[in-house]
Formats: C-alpha cells, structure tokens, sequence
C-alpha cells in the first residue's frame, strides 16, 4: 500500500459544478497534510495546508478526518481556470518527511 | 524575491556525458530536495537534505549524486546519465517553521 494514495482522475466536471477529492494516508502520526496545485509541466504551488478543524479559502475547504485517515478537497463553484493536477502531501516522522500522493488531475469544461 | 532557482531549464544530453544541475534558494531554509516527475508515476524524490553536510537518499537515487556544502546550494549530479534518466525535475526548500515547501520552476533533462 502506498504510503499517501489519491485517485488519479481525471475528473471531468462542467463549469459551476462542485467537486471533491479525498487523500488517503497510511501514517498514523502524519503531522501536517498539505493540498498543492500543478499546472502541467509546471512547478507544484502551494494551494492550501489543512488543520485538523478544516479551513475555507474562497471557494476551496479542506478537510482531515484523523480518525479514518483522509484529507479531502472541495472545489465550489468550478472554474475554467481550475483544471490541473491537485497533489496531496504529508509531513511525517521525526525526520519530517514529505510525501506526495500521485495526484488528482481535474478538467473543468464549458 | 523568495525563490528557489535552479538550472539548467531544458537540456539534451547523450549517454554518459556528465552533468550537473544546481539549485540555489535565498530562503535560509534548512530542508532540501530533488525530485523526478514522470507520466504516470508521479513525483519521486531522488535525494534530500535537512542541513548542510546532511544527505540522505529518496525513494529513486539510483545514478545520482548530491552535495549540501553551503545552506543554499543543492546540485544534482549525473554521473553517467542514461536514457532512463531523461524527466522533469524539480528542486525544493522548506522550513519547518514557515511549513511550506517551494520549488523551482524545473528542469527538463533528455539523455539521448
């Protein structure tokens, strides 16, 4: 089992629609959880961390549910611009390794 | 500007002909690391290092080297590149205490 699993996609959504993917984690005592946006053939940047109580950015939320091992991204209100490839990362261990889930690409239609 | 620089952008290379791609950060941050995309495969990290003069290998450092001699430089180097070495990497920093990792804009290697 990979250590930090996510669906490959792709998603394919229409303009406006809500979407939503989950990260799985395998370490129990992953410390922080990250969501990173890459556009293709780009360098990922930071989209959003996750904490434990959620967070909202526009119309981006973040989740973690510790208990069952996840976090999950919810896009509202989808936009053009939206389509590319959305990496989950984790920090664990005393080390403070990162690790990058394979990534979820969307494609957002008119 | 906050920035991880690395280079060369794009290169076409042969079989054997050693390189070396640098990779500078003006961020004092401790943590580095390489980084290799491929279709299908995702990102794979090649080597890290958590301070100068510490390295330690990734999932994939088969046919690579490092060197952390200063905080801000972190060269890759292939020693006798092969064909499948040819990817996209990409170079990163990241400070425990600002707790976001920040990469280079990548590099396209094709070993021919």
């Amino acid at each position: 089992r990979k250590e930090v699993e996510q669906d490959p996609g792709p998603f394919n959504v229409p303009e406006g629609a809500t979407v939503a993917f989950n990260c799985t984690y395998s370490n129990s005592a992953s410390q922080s959880f990250f969501w990173y946006r890459q556009d293709c053939r780009k360098e990922p940047k930071l989209l959003m961390s996750v904490y434990s109580s959620g967070n909202e950015d526009g119309r981006f939320t973040a989740q973690l549910n510790r208990a069952s091992q996840y976090i999950s991204l919810l896009i509202r209100d989808s936009k053009l611009s939206d389509s590319a490839t959305y990496l989950c990362v984790v920090l664990s261990g005393a080390g403070n390794m990162l690790t990058f889930g394979g990534g979820t690409r969307l494609m957002v239609k008119p | 500007e906050a920035q991880v620089t690395q280079n060369p952008r794009y290169l076409i290379t042969v079989t054997g002909k050693k390189l070396t791609v640098t990779c500078s950060q003006n961020m004092n941050h401790e943590y580095m690391s390489w980084y290799r995309q491929d279709p299908g495969l995702g990102l794979r990290q090649i080597y890290y290092s958590m301070n100068v003069e510490v390295t330690d290998k990734g999932d994939v450092p088969e046919g690579y080297k490092v060197s952390r001699k200063e905080k801000r430089n972190f060269p890759l180097i292939l020693e006798s590149p092969s064909p499948n070495q040819t990817s996209l990497y990409f170079c990163a920093s990241w400070s425990q205490g600002a707790n976001v990792l920040t990469f280079g804009a990548g590099s396209r290697l094709t070993v021919l």
